[in-house]
Order: C-alpha cells, then sequence, then structure tokens
C-alpha cells in the first residue's frame, strides 16, 4: 500500500534552516509528481511546493520563493524540502503528498501524516 | 495571486443533501483547473475525496460526488453521515502553481 511518512521537523530559531523529508513507498516513485503542503496552527492548508516525476519542473508558492527547495532522490524513493531562512511564519504541520500519477501530474492522492515545524527564539 | 473562495460554514441534517462550492478570482472554474476536493478532521492528515472535477478515489464514498456548477467547482453530499463532519478544501491549478481555498466546516445537526 502507498505510505509517505515525514521526517526532519523540530523547532528552529528564526533565520535558521531545516530538511523536511519524506519517504515513499508502496509505488513507483519515480513515475509520480510530489507536492509539499503546510498547515500552520488553526488555519487552512496551504499549497507550498510541486516537483515533477523526474525533477526538472519545479514550482513554488510566492510565500516560499527564494528560501524553500524542493528536490527528490529517486534512488531513495525520498522527497525533500530543504527551507532557509525560516520566519515564525513558517510554523505549521508540512504534509507531502503524491499526485495521481501517469500523465496526471496536477492533482493529488495520498498524503503522508505531517510533520511539525516550529520556528521560535 | 489567484483567490479560492469556499463556504466558510455549513450545516446539514444527517440522511440530506449538501452542496459545497469553490469559486475562482480569475473567472469560471473549468477542467483545467484541475480542481479536487479534501475532507480534514481534528487532528488527522488530509483525505483526497475527488480529483479532476468529478473523478472519485477508490476509497470515496459514493454518497460524494463532484461537479462543475455555475462557474465553480463543487461538492455534493448526498444522504449525508455524522462522520461526514468535517473541514472540507477545495485545491485549483492556476498559471504554475496550486492554491487552496479556505475551507468550509460542515455541521452535521
Amino acid at each position: 500500500q502507498v505510505q509517505l511518512v515525514e521526517s526532519g521537523g523540530g523547532v528552529v530559531q528564526p533565520g535558521g534552516s531545516l530538511r523536511l523529508s519524506c519517504a515513499a513507498s508502496g509505488f513507483t516513485f519515480s513515475r509520480n509528481a510530489m507536492h509539499w503542503v503546510r498547515q500552520a496552527p488553526g488555519k487552512g492548508l496551504e499549497w507550498v511546493a510541486f516537483i515533477g516525476y523526474d525533477g526538472r519542473k519545479q514550482s513554488y508558492a510566492d510565500s516560499v520563493k527564494g528560501r524553500f527547495t524542493i528536490s527528490r532522490d529517486t534512488s531513495k524513493n525520498t522527497l525533500f524540502l530543504q527551507m532557509n531562512t525560516l520566519t515564525p511564519e513558517d510554523t505549521a504541520v508540512y504534509y507531502c503528498a503524491k499526485a495521481v500519477g501517469g500523465s496526471n501530474w496536477a492533482d493529488f492522492d495520498y498524503w503522508g501524516q505531517g510533520t511539525l515545524v516550529s520556528v521560535s527564539s | 495571486q489567484t483567490v479560492v473562495t469556499q463556504e466558510p460554514s455549513l450545516t446539514v441534517s444527517p440522511g440530506g443533501t449538501v452542496t459545497l462550492t469553490c469559486a475562482s478570482s480569475t473567472g469560471a472554474v473549468t477542467s483545467g483547473f484541475f480542481p479536487d476536493w479534501f475532507q480534514q478532521k481534528p487532528g488527522q492528515a488530509p483525505r483526497s475525496l475527488i480529483y479532476s472535477a468529478n473523478n472519485k478515489h477508490s476509497w470515496t464514498p459514493a454518497r460524494f460526488s463532484g461537479s462543475l456548477l455555475g462557474g465553480k467547482a463543487a461538492l455534493t453530499l448526498s444522504g449525508v453521515q455524522p462522520e461526514d463532519e468535517a473541514e472540507y478544501y477545495c485545491l485549483l491549478y492556476s498559471a504554475g502553481a496550486w492554491v487552496f481555498g479556505g475551507g468550509t466546516k460542515l455541521t452535521v445537526l
């Protein structure tokens, strides 16, 4: 069965960096686009970043552009989110999500359980 | 940037029918926006329900259906169950980015 397991969250000071990972299993990782989505405490969902199945295409929300980088390692079936210059507004649960796959890169199907990032001094 | 608008809250009686909508600030929502719908219960990760406006995942209960209605994406629940009480989010793709709506809190009462 499809599993997405996020890790790497924690407490970090403003201005600091953190790298999140999402370990994927149960599907052909190299054939699926992937996303990161976040949810601040008590707030709604916010799309963060997208990466194409082969890693060649990425896109970012304006709120993280220039600070966050999405990447993937097909040999390890793992998705990453490098987060730099963090601010308290980046405090959230971060979810990885899988695109439906095949020719469908735009729709979502499976989600991980999330990892909490807290930016505080 | 595109703003996606949903009803903040709706209330429905058990067994009833309710329609949630999702509008784009850029104009009519079409299939090219790849409208998706998600359900989220407190303390849980979101769960995908509908993709590309009207397609169900294998796990989506039959009482959920998606459509394009009057220039908006719509999610209809028919024969609502108590366990359908949750927050529902729509998601639209536009110009290389994805945007979530603010969510609709559905109360079953």
